[in-house]
């Protein structure tokens, strides 16, 4: 079955640049979607087709994808971005939507 | 503003079958990929699978055996059934919106809207 790995856990300063990575193959053929969730709610779509942001979703949410990863980039990081955040795609091989295992981003 | 409930048992005994509902408000169940997610305590989510409006199903090939997904349109509601229970399937259930197609050579597949969830406990 098809994978997308990420990891567990990124740590970032206020004000400074957060990215988190996902991982595939050949994730770049696939188009990558974003979930941030806070504790206690449900997941919030902030990024789709790789680098699409929803409305109301700030600027500072962006996406990129190459090769075999897709990464999430948040730009000027506030306390309120404090979230897990997980990626997902389609794999067309099995027909079926896959998540990656989550990366828990800290503000510190 | 769409707006969907998920409802259901919050408490069912290991090797019976979990019926939830998701019903959907403010908006049509025509069009869109209306799907199903579950999230173990304290883990990540998992892809349970999809209904499209004209009837079209995918499931998690992992769980395909035991997964029904139908859709009530004339209440705008669809449903998940997850059949043969144990303890792993205590998690969270979400229902969404999601959006499909092709665009550009490539799938697209991704959930805009979103339930607030239902916990399940599978427990004797």
């Amino acid at each position: 079955s098809y994978e997308l790995t990420q990891p567990p856990s990124v740590s970032v300063s206020p004000g400074q640049t957060a990215n988190i990575t996902c991982s595939g193959d050949k994730l770049g053929d696939k188009y990558c979607s974003w979930y941030q969730q806070k504790p206690g709610q449900s997941p919030v779509l902030v990024i789709y087709h790789g680098s699409r942001r929803p409305s109301g979703i700030p600027e500072r949410f962006s996406g990129s994808d190459s090769g075999n990863s897709a990464t999430l980039t948040i730009s000027g990081t506030q306390t309120m971005d404090e979230a897990d955040y997980y990626c997902q795609a389609w794999d067309s091989s099995t027909a079926a939507g896959v998540f990656g295992g989550g990366t828990r981003l800290t503000v510190v | 503003q769409v707006q969907l409930q998920e409802s259901g048992p919050g408490l069912v005994k290991p090797s019976e079958t979990l019926s939830l509902t998701c019903t959907v408000s403010s908006g049509s169940i025509s069009s869109y990929y209306w799907s199903w997610i579950r999230q173990p305590p304290g883990k990540g989510l998992e892809w349970i699978g999809f209904m499209s409006s004209s009837g079209n199903t995918n499931h998690n090939p992992a769980l395909r055996s035991r997964v029904t997904i139908s859709m009530e349109t004339s209440k705008n509601q669809f449903s998940l059934k997850v059949n043969s229970l144990t303890a792993a399937d205590t998690a969270v259930y979400y229902c969404a919106r999601g959006r499909f197609g092709d665009f550009s050579r490539y799938y697209y597949y991704h959930l805009d809207v979103w339930g607030k969830g239902t916990t399940v406990i599978v427990s004797s």
